[in-house]
């Protein structure tokens, strides 16, 4: 693989139900970070990760989980589904967190919740 | 606080120029970035401005006024490709990008 993957590529869930986005990178970048996308609004902040073993909560955490056991996979676990998190997630890395270093973006999961 | 806005829409000709502005306001700054991203498709990179000035890649351009809070993007010799989103982003004092919603760029022949 060359670059970010992220699976599924989309998803229809049941309110209520538990799901995780997966995210693996293979650039070996410290930084990772996932946002989400709605329509009319920017690219929100969810959680990000500066590099393997810390986590840190962006501007939209809540109802959202991280986890980051080592460089190159960041998953994205929403606990307990509800319709408000219908939204495209991208997963974006950086070769470092705190530098003005690019964000490479994902190919974005598309998440129905029901 | 912190905002960043940029139009919701903008029509262009095949051919023409086009220039998207980005208006931001914030205490910390380090940075503007601007992505590309075509419908159903992730942002990708297109420049990045620290300094005041003007960035020429190719056919895209960028410019920065930090006392003014503003950015813009020029497209010259449009394409058809060239129909998509444009995003800007600032880079605030923790590192992390604030996004403007994002201008969609419709090219008619």
């Amino acid at each position: 693989i060359a670059g970010i993957t992220q699976a599924p590529t989309s998803q229809i869930l049941a309110a209520g139900r538990r799901m995780t986005l997966r995210c693996t990178q293979d650039m070996r970048h410290n930084a990772m970070y996932w946002y989400r996308q709605d329509l009319g609004l920017g690219l929100r902040l969810i959680h990000y990760s500066n590099t393997a073993g810390t986590t840190g909560k962006g501007e939209v955490p809540d109802g959202y989980s991280v986890s980051r056991a080592n460089t190159d996979d960041f998953p994205l676990t929403l606990a307990s589904a509800v319709p408000s998190q219908t939204s495209v997630y991208f997963c974006a890395s950086s070769s470092g967190a705190t530098s003005t270093d690019t964000q490479y973006f994902g190919p974005g999961t598309r998440l129905t919740v029901l | 606080g912190q905002n960043i806005d940029q139009p919701t829409e903008m029509t262009a000709t095949e051919g023409a120029i086009v220039q998207i502005n980005c208006t931001y306001q914030t205490s910390g700054f380090n940075g503007l970035f601007w992505y590309q991203q075509h419908a159903g498709e992730a942002p990708t990179f297109l420049s990045y401005n620290v300094l005041d000035g003007l960035e020429e890649k190719g056919r895209f351009s960028s410019f920065l006024s930090r006392s003014k809070g503003y950015s813009y993007l020029l497209l010259k010799e449009l394409q058809m490709k060239d129909s998509a989103s444009y995003l800007c982003a600032f880079m605030d004092s923790n590192y992390q990008l604030i996004w403007g919603a994002g201008t969609k760029l419709i090219i008619k022949p």
